[in-house]
């Protein structure tokens, strides 16, 4: 699996946009880049998913470094529901699991 | 929107007790998996499955049991409970099994083995 290298923590007012990176320079080419996240006391829950292209959902965008070896999850306004911790995921299709790491705890200030 | 529905939610054991976490979907999903989370640390997969009547291993199976009889279901036991498997297990769903599609999780089973 490819490793992935997310900040700590990080933190964001509420209603402004928050960029959250992730380094993985050992992709594969064919791993998808996945984005979940956890708040407290509930399941992971999918967020977003790309492979080269950036990619737009309800929730959030994705963006994806041309060499791929990084990426940035992208929320537009962030809410006080989105204090979660967020993980950056690369996922090979040979591989069953999800190999969760550490992740990004986002705190959002009110 | 049922999703993933996972129960307990809480539970308490005592050492060498059994017992069987119950996870179904409503999602026609033909894969699903167990995890499992111990305090501060990222999930690690228990056994999955492909479909009715297919399962294996994951990355930590030992202690586990699981069973497919159905599309829904995918019910996860303990035989003989031990303090190392006090931890949240979660369970989840995806229609296929590659990489460009996301997996669906319930909200977790917190067990406490005392």
């Amino acid at each position: 699996d490819a490793k992935t290298t997310q900040p700590n923590s990080m933190e964001s007012n509420e209603e402004e946009p928050v960029h959250l990176p992730c380094n993985h320079s050992t992709i594969s080419g064919t791993d998808y880049i996945h984005w979940y996240r956890q708040l407290p006391s509930q399941g992971p829950e999918y967020v977003i998913h790309g492979l080269t292209s950036n990619v737009n959902n309800r929730m959030a965008s994705l963006a994806i470094a041309e060499d791929r070896k990084s990426s940035t999850l992208i929320l537009h306004r962030a809410t006080l529901r989105d204090a979660a911790v967020y993980y950056c995921i690369p996922h090979r299709g040979s591989a069953r699991q999800l190999t969760f790491g550490s992740g990004t705890q986002l705190t959002v200030l009110p | 929107n049922a999703g993933v529905t996972q129960t307990p939610k809480f539970r308490i054991l005592k050492i060498g007790q059994s017992m069987t976490l119950q996870c179904a979907q409503d999602m026609n999903h033909n894969y699903m998996y167990w995890y499992r989370q111990d305090p501060g640390m990222g999930l690690k997969l228990i056994y999955y499955s492909v479909g009715a009547g297919i399962t294996d291993k994951g990355e930590v199976p030992n202690g586990y049991n699981v069973s497919r009889s159905t599309t829904e279901d995918f019910p996860l036991r303990l035989e003989l409970a031990a303090p190392s498997q006090t931890s949240v297990y979660f369970c989840a769903s995806s229609s296929q099994g590659m990489s460009n599609q996301p997996q669906h999780f319930g909200d977790g089973t917190r067990l406490s083995i005392l």
